[in-house]
C-alpha cells in the first residue's frame, strides 16, 4: 500500500491554464506538506497543513493555493501557471509536530 | 538557509562503510539532526534523526560529537542502491526542514 500518493505523475500544460495536483496519505499522519524542487535541485517547503489547518505559508506567489478537503488529503491548486512553475512537486506528512517525514513520488510539472 | 555545511560529492566502493560528515556549528541546545536521501527521482526518505546521542537504526548509525557541532551519517556496508543525495538537516525554529544542497554519495563497484 502507497503511504503518501500524489496524481498526477506527470503534468504538461500551457501558460496561463490552471491545474491541481492531489496528494493523499493512509498513515494517519496530522500533517501534510507540500515542497518544489526546481530544476537546480534545491528542495523548499510551500506549505504545511495540521488538521486541515495552514500553519506554514511559505513567500509563494498567491497563485499557488493548498486546499485540505481532511486530514488525509492535501491538494495544490495552481492558476495563471507560469514557466517558472516547472518544477517536481513533492507532498509529504508526518506526526504532528514531528519532522520525521514521508514523502510522495512527487509530480512533474512541466508549463510550455 | 540551511544551517549546515556539507561536501558536494563523495565516492564509496560497494560493501564499505560510507561516512558522511556534516557540520552545524550554529545549532541550538534543542535542535535535532535530520538525515534524509533523495534517490535519483524518488521523492527524499526520512533516514535517521538525533539531539545528542548517537543513534542507530536499520538504515544508518549518527554520530554527534559531543559539542553538537558536526555529526556523521555512517552506512555500514554500503550497496549500490545507496547512490544517492544525501541531506543533513537541522529543523529552524518554526520546526520547518531546510534543505541544502546535500552531499551526492556515488557507490562504485
Amino acid at each position: 500500500d502507497t503511504a503518501v500518493s500524489q496524481t498526477p505523475k506527470y503534468l504538461v500544460t500551457q501558460m496561463g491554464n490552471d491545474k491541481s495536483i492531489k496528494c493523499e496519505q493512509n498513515l494517519g499522519h496530522d500533517t501534510m506538506y507540500w515542497y518544489k524542487q526546481d530544476s537546480k535541485k534545491f528542495l523548499k517547503i510551500m506549505f504545511s497543513y495540521n488538521n486541515k489547518e495552514l500553519i506554514i505559508n511559505e513567500t509563494v506567489p498567491n497563485r499557488f493555493s493548498p486546499k485540505s478537503p481532511d486530514k488525509a488529503h492535501l491538494n495544490l491548486h495552481i492558476n495563471s501557471l507560469e514557466l517558472g512553475d516547472s518544477a517536481v512537486y513533492f507532498c509529504a506528512s508526518s506526526r504532528r509536530s514531528y519532522n520525521e517525514q514521508f514523502f510522495g513520488p512527487g509530480t512533474r510539472l512541466t508549463v510550455l | 538557509d540551511a544551517k549546515t555545511t556539507q561536501p558536494p560529492s563523495m565516492d564509496c566502493a560497494e560493501g564499505r562503510a560510507a561516512n558522511l560528515p556534516c557540520n552545524h556549528s550554529t545549532i541550538s541546545g534543542n535542535e535535532y539532526v535530520y538525515w534524509y536521501r533523495q534517490i535519483h527521482s524518488q521523492g527524499p526518505q526520512y533516514i535517521i534523526h538525533g539531539l545528542k546521542n548517537n543513534e542507530t537504526n536499520e538504515m544508518a548509525s549518527l554520530i554527534i560529537t559531543e559539542d553538537r557541532k558536526s555529526s556523521t551519517l555512517i552506512l555500514p556496508h554500503a550497496t549500490l542502491r545507496d547512490t544517492a543525495v544525501y541531506y543533513c538537516i537541522v529543523e529552524d525554529v518554526a520546526g520547518k526542514l531546510i534543505f541544502g544542497q546535500g552531499t551526492t554519495l556515488q557507490v562504485k563497484p
